[in-house]
């Protein structure tokens, strides 16, 4: 079975420093994966994507993360954070091969709330 | 502009009334998501579906409807039965299933 776990529900960087939220998954098949962010009480945006190309994956406003299939992580970075990052972030995986009407679904983690103080 | 339409944006309804929350995309996708979230508990999927005419329960589909009559659209209805309906409620389109999702502002109902 598929799953998302995002191993912080909350991390606090002060402005200017490093970011990493960190993210796990299981898979069956060769995943599809995917980092959301979410301002409050607004919809998702699409961060960055992972489809089995190059495993340092860039992202918008500075944001990459790295494929580590060994390790089954996906962890989301930013070398130096910025007031408007504060948001809640999640990780999301779908599988690229899978049965019936399971096929391509996304599984999302329980999201980690980043604040960024000044 | 092209975009998924969630309406309306905030909802209030009383306990025992059904509600249809609208969602509407001119992205031409075939793939369309309910979701549902809660404090601490990310999004739970209510019901998808892939291609017109066709839908799928997702985790949480009891006391929920939904109707794909039109490519563009895909409302969803919160029946009396839904025993906890208030809730942030976000409607999601993709190309095609286990592409990216593309995601609409919200609607946040809340029953009294």
């Amino acid at each position: 079975a598929q799953s998302v776990t995002q191993l912080d529900s909350h991390v606090s960087v002060s402005e200017g420093t490093p970011v990493l939220l960190r993210c796990n998954y299981s898979s069956s098949y060769s995943p599809s994966l995917f980092w959301y962010v979410q301002h409050p009480n607004k919809g998702l945006q699409l961060l960055l994507k992972y489809t089995s190309a190059a495993t340092l994956v860039k992202g918008i406003n500075g944001f990459e993360a790295e494929f580590k299939k060994s390790e089954t992580s996906f962890h989301l970075t930013k070398p130096s954070a910025h007031m408007s990052d504060a948001a809640e972030y999640f990780c999301v995986v779908s599988d690229q091969v899978g049965r019936g009407s399971t096929l391509g679904r996304l599984y999302f983690g329980r999201g980690t709330q980043l604040t960024v103080w000044p | 502009d092209g975009g998924i339409t969630q309406s309306p944006k905030y909802l209030f309804r009383k306990e025992g009334q059904n509600v249809t929350l609208s969602c509407e995309q001119n992205l031409n996708h075939d793939a369309m998501y309910w979701y549902r979230q809660d404090p601490g508990q990310g999004l739970r999927l209510i019901y998808y579906s892939q291609i017109v005419n066709d839908f799928q329960k997702g985790d949480i589909a009891e006391g929920y409807s939904v109707s794909r009559e039109k490519k563009e659209s895909f409302p969803l209805t919160v029946t009396s039965a839904q025993k906890n309906p208030t809730a942030f409620y976000l409607c999601a389109s993709s190309i095609a299933a286990n592409t990216e999702a593309f995601f609409g502002q919200g609607t946040r109902l809340t029953v009294v």
